[in-house]
């Protein structure tokens, strides 16, 4: 079955240490991928997208995340958290022969001041 | 407004009652989709509209849920006989779906329905 993984249903970093969320997908071919971000009481968000052109995806406020085929992971990394990166992060997969996109479970990212 | 949008943002019914709530998406976008969020969960999809047909409606829990897309532009998710398990936030978004992938998929700020 076609599914999406979020390791982490909530993540705690210290503000200006590094961000970790992972994610894995199942597929036997390559998805789209996308991270989008929800803050309290807003619409959903897109940061970055996997377009097969590059491994590495640039986002926006600095988040990035690396596809890897051979682990079927989608992380998203940032250098520096922000207070204001306090949300709920989802890392989601368009099978297209589905065309419909499945949502993770979401991680909750917190920022200790 | 250059986003989707969706109204009303909230609304609280009585359980039995029907309920109709309605997106707007962007403007030139084919490609309409539902999708269902209870609380600590991430979105689930209910139907995607390529025009004015649902083309995938695989996601509708059961036939109290309906959705249509008359002109290909607005839609209405209906939902008969409400019950509390219907309390949720419901999120429409819509794409281009020209065809190129990845196709994004951008989202409304969603309505939350609360079923008492």
């Amino acid at each position: 079955a076609q599914s999406v993984t979020q390791l982490d249903s909530h993540v705690s970093v210290s503000e200006g240490t590094p961000v970790l969320l992972r994610c894995n997908y199942s597929s036997s071919y390559s998805p789209s991928l996308f991270w989008y971000v929800q803050h309290p009481n807003k619409g959903l968000q897109l940061l970055l997208k996997y377009t097969s052109a590059a491994t590495l995806v640039k986002g926006i406020n600095g988040f990035e995340a690396e596809f890897k085929k051979s682990e079927t992971s989608f992380h998203l990394t940032k250098p520096s958290a922000h207070m204001s990166d306090a949300a709920e992060y989802f890392c989601v997969v368009d099978y297209s022969s589905a065309s419909k996109i499945i949502f993770g479970s979401g991680t909750r990212l917190s920022i200790r001041p | 407004g250059a986003g989707v949008s969706q109204t009303p943002s909230n609304k609280v019914t009585e359980k039995g009652k029907y309920v109709e709530l309605r997106c707007d998406p962007i403007s030139g976008h084919t490609a309409l989709y539902w999708y269902r969020q209870s609380l600590g969960q991430g979105p689930e999809f209910l139907i995607y509209f390529q025009g004015t047909g649902a083309a995938d409606d695989s996601g509708l829990p059961n036939d109290r849920f309906f959705a249509v897309r008359p002109e290909g532009s607005v839609s209405t998710l209906k939902i008969q006989r409400t019950e509390r398990g219907d309390s949720a936030v419901y999120l429409c978004a819509s794409s281009l779906a020209s065809g190129a992938l990845p196709d994004t998929q951008y989202f409304g700020p969603g309505t939350r329905l609360t079923v008492l």
